[in-house]
Order: structure tokens, then sequence, then C-alpha cells
């Protein structure tokens, strides 16, 4: 299995404009966790999913922060309009139901407002 | 107060040395886990526990319910275990994780 799959790695725009991350959950995995990283917060919550359905939102900062599952494989985060303070590092991660089964995590988005 | 404490929350260690990591939180929870972060990159799960101990090559976890605490314990340290590890919580058969600050080990030659 490929892991979880972020895209893009990285990611520079300029306030104002739109942003869009994009993520593929393992095969199987009915969670998905989209997380925010940066020096000041640590790992936080922004949303997650079970089964395509947002279960908590209560994390996203505001309502520039919007995400959507249209189906099993496939994720996306996007932030309209972007500001300096969103620069961090987005993760996300997925998971099988049942508390026997552990989080893998994507290699992030890195993501850059100027 | 954080609901998931680490410490210390920098390290630094001579190659070959024994190291441990300690996590309390003050949450139930139905289980802990030990991620491992290398500057610049990904998360990588090391060990999903909730209870006991767990090995895996050079790491060791334990978790003590009752206590609410658990440690993770790096035995002969290398330069490339030199990472942030990341204690983390997760409740309810949801599992929605819940985060340490993280502890910054540097591991010199």
């Amino acid at each position: 299995d490929a892991g979880v799959i972020q895209s893009p790695r990285h990611e520079v725009t300029e306030m104002g404009q739109e942003v869009t991350l994009r993520c593929k959950p393992i095969s199987g995995h009915d969670y998905l966790f989209w997380y925010r990283q940066t020096m000041m917060r640590g790992l936080e919550l922004l949303i997650y999913f079970n089964n395509n359905v947002p279960i908590d939102d209560s994390g996203m900062p505001e309502d520039r922060f919007s995400a959507k599952m249209p189906n099993a494989s496939f994720s996306t985060l996007k932030i309209q309009p972007s500001e300096p303070r969103d620069s961090a590092v987005y993760f996300c991660a997925s998971r099988r139901s049942g508390t026997a089964y552990g989080y893998t995590f994507g290699s992030g988005t890195r993501l850059t407002v100027v | 107060k954080n609901e998931v404490e680490q410490s210390p929350q920098n390290l630094t260690a001579q190659e070959g040395e024994f190291i441990t990591i300690n996590c309390s939180y003050s949450v139930g929870i139905s289980a802990l886990h030990w991620l491992q972060q290398h500057p610049g990159g990904g998360i990588v799960s090391l060990f999903m526990l909730s209870s006991g101990k767990k090995k895996h090559g050079r790491l060791i976890a334990t978790i003590n319910i009752q206590e609410k605490h658990s440690s993770l314990h790096i035995t002969a340290s290398h330069p490339r275990d030199s990472a942030v590890y990341i204690c983390a919580v997760s409740r309810g058969s949801q599992g929605n994780l819940i985060f340490g600050k993280g502890t910054k080990l540097s591991v010199k030659p």
C-alpha cells in the first residue's frame, strides 16, 4: 500500500488566494483526519470524517476553512481567502475503525502564505 | 493545563545512552500513541498501547493506566534517533488524537 498520499508537498501562495490541499487515505480506512501543526500550538485537529461524513469540525478555525470528502478515496481542505497566519504544515491521517487500529499519517503539506 | 504533558521538552544525549521520555495525561483514554517526526518530515506511528509494555527493536513503550503515565525508552541511542517524539492519546472507538507538545531529541555521535 502506498500509504496516505497528500498533495502538494509544498505550497506558497499570496494572501487572499484560494488554497486547496488534497489527501488520499489508505484503502479500507474509514476514518480520515485533517491536522495542522505550528510551532506555537503543535498538532491540532481541524476536522475528521467517518465513512465520508464529517463528524467533528470544531477545530476548523473559521469560515475561511472548509473540508470535503466526496468519496472514500479522496478529501480536500480548502482555505479561501488565505492569510499569513494560516502558514503551517497540514497533515492528513487515516485509520480503520476499532480501537485496535493505529493511525497512518501522510507526509504533510507545508503551506506558506505571503 | 494541557490534557497531555510530555517531559522533557528537549533532550540531548550521547550516542549509546539510554533515553527516557515521559508522558502524563489527565483524561480517560482508549489508547496511547507514540509518534516520531524527523526534521522536515512526516509523522510515523511507533506504538499504540492500552496496557503493559511493547517493544520494537531498541524502542520500548510502557503505560501505567492507574497513574495515567507512559514512558518511551530508547536503548543504545544512535544519531539517527534524533527526532521529535510525540505522545498522543485517543478516546473512545472513534479515537481522535490529542497531542502532547513533543520532545525534541538530539543524539550526538
